[in-house]
């Protein structure tokens, strides 16, 4: 009965390497999220999808490419891995309403060797 | 640049005494504010959401107020216990002209000794 489900929770891949993270969220919510949390523990918005549709696009390398195969899935895909990739990555889901809570995931911690 | 500052990184008091963490913000005016609480190796909860308009919410333990004015929320626990020993963050909310986009301050530390 989980809310947000991402996959894998940890990641331990090599410099240069590509790599996808799963989400999946079983709340009905038609807006997802995909957020990078840093050593400081800061957390910052990558992009976020309402209804299959991109809204939020941060200044993020375009190594980065979010896919949204329905309202319930986003997926995030990371080509050729840099040291500074290194983080949690945050799965989240809300309805498209400002004053709705985000539903998180538990995280998939990125580790570039 | 939109900043969000949480005054302090870790605060560490003693079990049934009250908690006030801070969260002060500048260049924004946010529509609401939000607090969330975060243990280790886990994504953040939702706590309570406050809007501009209000002065003051409470659920249960808890107590966040908001003032638009001095652009500071204070988040109080009462009667703490080590079980609120995690990492709450605040968040601003721009309503619907920031397309739903969230602005989370790096948190602080709650340690509850008994």
């Amino acid at each position: 009965d989980t809310a947000v489900s991402q996959t894998p929770k940890y990641l331990v891949t090599q410099m240069g390497n590509d790599k996808s993270i799963k989400c999946e969220q079983n709340l009905g919510h038609d807006t997802m999220y995909w957020y990078k949390q840093d050593s400081k523990k800061f957390l910052k918005i990558m992009f976020s999808y309402n209804n299959k549709e991109l809204i939020i696009n941060e200044t993020v390398p375009n190594r980065f490419s979010p896919k949204s195969p329905d309202k319930a899935h986003l997926n995030l895909h990371i080509n050729s891995l840099e040291l500074g990739d290194s983080a949690v990555y945050f799965c989240a889901s809300s309805q498209w309403q400002s004053n709705q809570p985000q539903h998180f995931g538990d995280g998939t911690r990125l580790s570039i060797l | 640049s939109q900043k969000i500052e949480q005054n302090s990184e870790a605060l560490n008091i003693q079990e049934g005494k009250t908690a006030t963490l801070t969260c002060n913000y500048t260049n924004y005016s946010p529509a609401y504010l939000q607090w969330y609480r975060q243990d280790p190796g886990r994504g953040p909860v939702f706590l309570l959401l406050i809007r501009e308009n209000e002065k003051e919410k409470r659920k249960e333990r808890l107590k966040v107020t908001f003032d638009t004015t001095l652009k500071q929320s204070l988040f109080h626990i009462t009667a703490s216990q080590p079980a609120d020993s995690a990492t709450y963050l605040c968040a601003l909310d721009g309503g619907y002209s920031s397309a739903s986009k969230i602005i989370f301050g790096s948190g602080t530390r709650l340690s509850i000794r008994p």
